[in-house]
């Protein structure tokens, strides 16, 4: 299967560093994906992890550790517009255009 | 536009009422991708297309849900004879090509009353 779990809610402060941790079951692993949505708004691309290690791009960071079945989305330097809710998505074993998203990281940054 | 373009952004539809949702992907994108999202959760698969082709339409809840693309660009997501439980918004994605990052419209609204 492709289960995944990342946890429903967080919330940090402006200007703060947080982690959103994913963890998946698949037999067939083909990378995995971190997506960006805000509320009503379509979700946007931020990364794609395939090797182990970790893969930074400005204040975002994603890391995979693929023995483990585990990733996480670094978010440093926190501001507002950051509040969002965070995908953690993998393609399926068998198909790599067919993307399995879990329920998403609702991040809410507080003044 | 540069992006997927999604139309209408809203819809209400009576229950039984059949609908049509179109999306524009991103010009000379293979592939398109059909997702829904129910309220707090992430996109479900319905759909997808390599052109003209439906390679994979194993996510379509019911019989009552028909996508085509007939020309390899322009994608309709028709339901006919809706329910309650088709409430939720529709997604679009295009991609260059296959296992390329999939880039997203921004969703048609769809409430069945």
């Amino acid at each position: 299967g492709q289960n995944i779990d990342q946890p429903t809610e967080m919330t940090a402060t402006e200007g703060a560093i947080v982690q959103i941790n994913c963890t998946y079951q698949t037999s067939g692993f083909n990378g995995l994906f971190w997506y960006q949505q805000h509320a009503g708004e379509a979700p946007t691309f931020l990364s794609y992890n395939v090797l182990d290690g970790l893969e930074e791009k400005g204040r975002f960071s994603s890391f995979l550790s693929r023995s483990k079945g585990y990733s996480y989305l670094l978010l440093k330097e926190l501001q507002m517009k950051d509040s969002a809710s965070y995908l953690c998505v993998t393609p399926t074993s068998y198909n790599t255009d067919k993307l399995i998203f879990g329920t998403g990281t609702r991040l809410q940054v507080f003044p | 536009g540069a992006g997927v373009s999604q139309s209408p952004r809203y819809k209400v539809a009576k229950r039984g009422q059949d609908v049509a949702l179109r999306c524009d992907p991103i010009s000379g994108h293979v592939s398109l991708f059909w997702y829904q999202q129910a309220l707090g959760q992430g996109p479900e698969f319905l759909t997808y297309f390599q052109n003209e082709a439906q390679l994979d339409k194993s996510g379509l809840p019911s019989d009552r849900f028909f996508a085509e693309r007939p020309e390899g660009s322009v994608s309709t997501l028709k339901i006919q004879r809706t329910q309650q439980e088709d409430s939720a918004v529709y997604l679009c994605a295009s991609s260059p090509d296959s296992g390329r990052p999939q880039h997203f419209g921004d969703g048609t609204r769809l409430s069945i009353l």
